[in-house]
Formats: C-alpha cells, sequence, structure tokens
C-alpha cells in the first residue's frame, strides 16, 4: 500500500529565507506526483506537477525535484514572502492514475 | 473560466440521517474525483469517474457511500445512514484526463451530531 510522507510536518522561517520540503513515497510505481497548497479553511490549489519520466518542474519562485527511484521528492520555495505561509501537501498519482495519495502535509509560517 | 464549485459549503445534519454533497466540475473535464479530508490529515480518496462511470471505488469506506455522475458532468455523493465519523471535509477535484492536474473544489464540510 503507497505511503507518502512528509517532512517537517511545520516550518517556520524568517522573510527572505530559501527553504526545502520533503517528501518521500514507499512505491516507485507513480503515474505523477503533484504539489499543492492549502489555505485554512480553503481547498487545494495545485502548484506543480511532474510525470514519472521528468526530473523536476519549475514555476516562478518553487522549484520541484522527483527521484522516483529513491521515492522522493523536494520542494524548494526561493526566496520566501509572508503570503507563502499555507500547508503544503505532496501527492502521488497511483499507477494506473485513477487516485492521488496524499501526505499530511508541511505548515509553513513565513514571518516578516 | 470557472472552477470547480462544491454544494453546498457547510452541511450540518444528525446520526443516521441522508445527506447529497454536490460537485460542478471545470467544464469539459473527463475525469472527476471525490476526497475527504479530515483535522490535520491529508485529503483520502473515496472514488473515481472517468466520464459516467465510476472506474475507481476502492476508496469508498463502506457501503453507505455512494457516488453518481449520470451525465458525465454534475456528479453527487451521497452518504446513508450517517455516523459521527463521517464528519470531515468533501472535496471534489476534476481533471481533463486522469493523469493531467488536478483541480480541487472548495469543499463541503459536514458535521454529523
Amino acid at each position: 500500500k503507497q505511503e507518502v510522507t512528509q517532512i517537517p510536518a511545520a516550518l517556520s522561517v524568517p522573510e527572505g529565507e530559501n527553504l526545502v520540503l520533503n517528501c518521500s513515497f514507499t512505491d516507485s510505481a507513480i503515474y505523477n506526483l503533484q504539489w499543492f497548497r492549502q489555505d485554512p479553511g480553503k481547498g487545494l490549489t495545485s502548484l506543480l506537477l511532474i510525470q514519472s519520466s521528468q526530473r523536476e518542474q519549475t514555476s516562478g519562485r518553487l522549484n520541484a525535484s522527483l527521484d522516483k527511484s529513491s521515492g522522493r521528492s523536494t520542494l524548494y520555495i526561493a526566496a520566501s514572502q509572508p503570503g507563502d505561509s499555507a500547508t503544503y501537501l505532496c501527492a502521488v498519482n497511483n499507477q494506473a492514475g485513477t487516485a492521488l495519495i496524499f501526505g499530511k502535509g508541511t505548515t509553513l509560517s513565513v514571518s516578516s | 473560466g470557472a472552477g470547480v464549485s462544491q454544494t453546498p459549503s457547510n452541511k450540518v445534519t444528525e446520526k443516521g440521517k441522508y445527506v447529497e454533497l454536490r460537485c460542478d466540475p471545470i467544464s469539459g473535464h473527463t475525469a472527476l474525483y471525490w476526497y475527504r479530508q479530515s483535522l490535520g490529515q491529508g485529503p483520502e480518496f473515496l472514488i473515481y469517474f472517468q466520464g459516467t462511470g465510476a472506474a475507481d471505488d476502492s476508496g469508498l469506506p463502506n457501503d453507505r457511500f455512494f457516488a453518481v455522475r449520470p451525465e458525465g458532468s454534475v456528479s453527487t455523493l451521497k452518504i446513508q445512514r450517517t455516523e459521527r465519523g463521517d464528519s470531515a471535509v468533501y472535496l471534489c477535484a476534476s481533471s481533463l484526463t486522469n493523469t493531467d492536474t488536478q483541480y480541487f473544489g472548495p469543499g463541503t464540510r459536514l458535521t454529523v451530531l
């Protein structure tokens, strides 16, 4: 059974710092991996999708990497801002492409 | 364009009652998913529709849960004989195909008293 783990569970940084969020998964047979952002009481906003054949994806200050063989992904946030404060969720799409399996998330707080 | 919408935004019901939760996906998206999220947890997969058919319902916890998508667009999640443990936020997502980015709605917060 696929399990997704995110470390750390919570992170507090001062504005301007670069940071890395970690995601690991137990079964490397995935179709793709997605990173989401969730603000309190809100739905999920997709940040990046990495196909299983890709190594990384970039969008603005965000860069996500994927090492499928070792079951790891990282989300790098450059020059963090208070507006980046949210919970970041990692999810892997099972091999059939029918379901996302989520981690519990990392709650990020960026102070000004 | 319009995103995924869900109604109602909040639903309070009593134990043993029947509830229906509605999801309007993004127009043209063939894939539709239901998840539920408990406090402090990531979303948990319930069911996936490709068009009108449930292609994967392996996440439904028991036979009190049922979902339909009769015309391949709007979907309804139905919960019979609700229990207090059913209290959660129910999220709907849609995507162009099942391997594309999933776009989530704001969720329905279900509280069973």
